[in-house]
């Protein structure tokens, strides 16, 4: 049984430039959502989706961050232009209704 | 934003004996549920209990919930090695099907052999 799977596991890019993470959710779970964690701040909830529908965006830091969900299967979360303070761990996490989320190994960031 | 609070911040035990990590959250909840994080992947859900519920066990972790004081308790008994990780308190308050969840700051537990 595949866990949520992250893409890609490691990204380092200069600043400026865009930067896509993927996300795969476990099949059948209906809700995903999008963490950033840093030393700093923790763990933080982005964005959230319900049915591939975005319900929560006020975790989004600026304009410079979106995120799509086109199907139930896929999800993005991208960062133009990205900057150094972007660098973190990024999380995705799924769940189906009220259970716990599963989360993926996350996509550890470094912009430079 | 993080509405848990945790502590200690870090913890260092020996192997066999038992850890304790608290939480503290600010507004009411459905539930809270404890999270654990090895080094270098993503949280793994442990244990959840709910608003009506005072105590709870799973295995060797005894998770305990005071919603008079917002606060929150996670016992680890007869810890071992493999136990050494991060732990986070989640907190959801949410309403609606989407369930979504405030973490704490965590709390990093060391078990030496």
């Amino acid at each position: 049984d595949a866990g949520v799977i992250q893409s890609p596991r490691h990204e380092v890019t200069e600043m400026g430039q865009e930067v896509t993470l993927r996300c795969k959710p476990i099949s059948g779970h209906n809700s995903l959502f999008w963490y950033r964690q840093t030393m700093m701040r923790g763990l933080e909830l982005l964005i959230y989706f319900n049915n591939n529908v975005p319900i929560d965006d006020s975790g989004m830091p600026e304009d410079r961050f979106s995120a799509k969900m086109p199907n139930a299967s896929f999800s993005t979360l991208k960062i133009q232009p990205s900057e150094p303070r972007d660098s973190a761990v990024y999380f995705c996490a799924s769940s189906f209704e009220q259970t716990p989320q599963h989360f993926g190994d996350g996509t550890r960031l470094s912009i430079l | 934003s993080q509405q848990g609070e945790e502590d200690p911040q870090a913890l260092s035990i020996q192997e066999g004996e038992n850890a304790t990590m608290n939480c503290s959250y600010k507004t009411s909840i459905n539930n809270l549920q404890w999270y654990r994080q090895n080094s270098g992947r993503g949280l793994v859900h442990l244990i959840l209990i709910r608003s009506n519920e005072r105590e709870k066990h799973s295995g060797r972790l005894r998770v305990t919930l005071d919603t008079s004081k917002k606060s929150s308790s996670l016992l680890i008994t007869a810890s071992r090695a493999a136990d050494t990780a991060s732990y986070f308190c989640a907190t959801d308050g949410s309403s609606g099907s989407a369930r979504q969840l405030t973490f704490g700051s965590g709390t990093q537990l060391t078990v030496l052999p």
